[in-house]
């Protein structure tokens, strides 16, 4: 069935150090990989996405990297901050021409400082 | 620019009760999806709108309807509220249908089933 896991479930670093959290979908022809930044009691925050014809992404302080053949994608934050903290969520696009996204159950980011 | 609005922010009912959320999407965007997030765990997909039409559905009872307006604004209406429906439900719009386009989720409604 439709699924996606993800790991690790909770994440701390220092401050200025890199985090990655990764997720493995099931269905093979999922093509778009979207991450979302929970704060505290706010809304899902779209921070990068990837489509399926892409195998690396950057956008500045952040990356994500997606393996099609092993259904693997990461996020890789570098240089944390403090204000990187939050709650991360992966997504995969379930084929069928709408907008149907599976998300992990998220990754708790702590940044000490 | 307005994002996506949702209406009410917090809300407490009772179970067996029903309940109508609203939501407006980002001006131009023509998509709009539900989905339901309890506590600890990912957004789980309830419905999706394009254009005025269901165009997929979650797995999710028949409890759970929505429409979409011709502003693209919709609903989501919830029958005969259970204990298990507290939730955070969010809606997020997209410019239009398709499974890689981005979308952009509202701040969402709290409801609590007492």
């Amino acid at each position: 069935g439709e699924n996606v896991e993800q790991h690790p479930s909770t994440l701390s670093v220092q401050e200025g150090d890199s985090a990655v959290i990764k997720c493995t979908y099931s269905d093979s022809a999922s093509n778009y990989f979207p991450w979302y930044k929970q704060e505290l009691g706010k809304r899902p925050q779209l921070i990068i996405d990837i489509r399926s014809n892409v195998g690396e992404k950057k956008d500045q302080r952040i990356a994500v990297t997606l393996n099609k053949t092993a259904k693997h994608f990461s996020l890789h934050i570098t240089e944390t901050q403090p204000e990187d903290s939050a709650v991360y969520f992966c997504a995969a696009s379930i084929p069928g021409g709408y907008n149907k996204l599976i998300f992990g159950a998220g990754t708790r980011l702590a940044v000490h400082p | 620019d307005a994002g996506v609005t949702q209406s009410p922010t917090h809300l407490i009912k009772t179970r067996g009760q029903h309940v109508t959320l609203r939501c407006s999407p980002i001006s131009g965007h023509k998509s709009v999806s539900w989905y339901q997030q309890v506590l600890g765990q990912g957004p789980q997909f309830i419905f999706q709108y394009y254009e005025k039409e269901e165009r997929g559905r979650g797995n999710f009872p028949d409890r759970f309807s929505a429409r979409q307006f011709p502003n693209y604004s919709s609903e989501l209406n919830v029958n005969a509220l259970l204990l298990g429906d507290s939730a955070l439900y969010l809606c997020a719009s997209s410019l239009i249908q398709g499974g890689d386009q981005p979308q952009h989720f509202g701040d969402g409604t709290r409801l609590s089933i007492l």
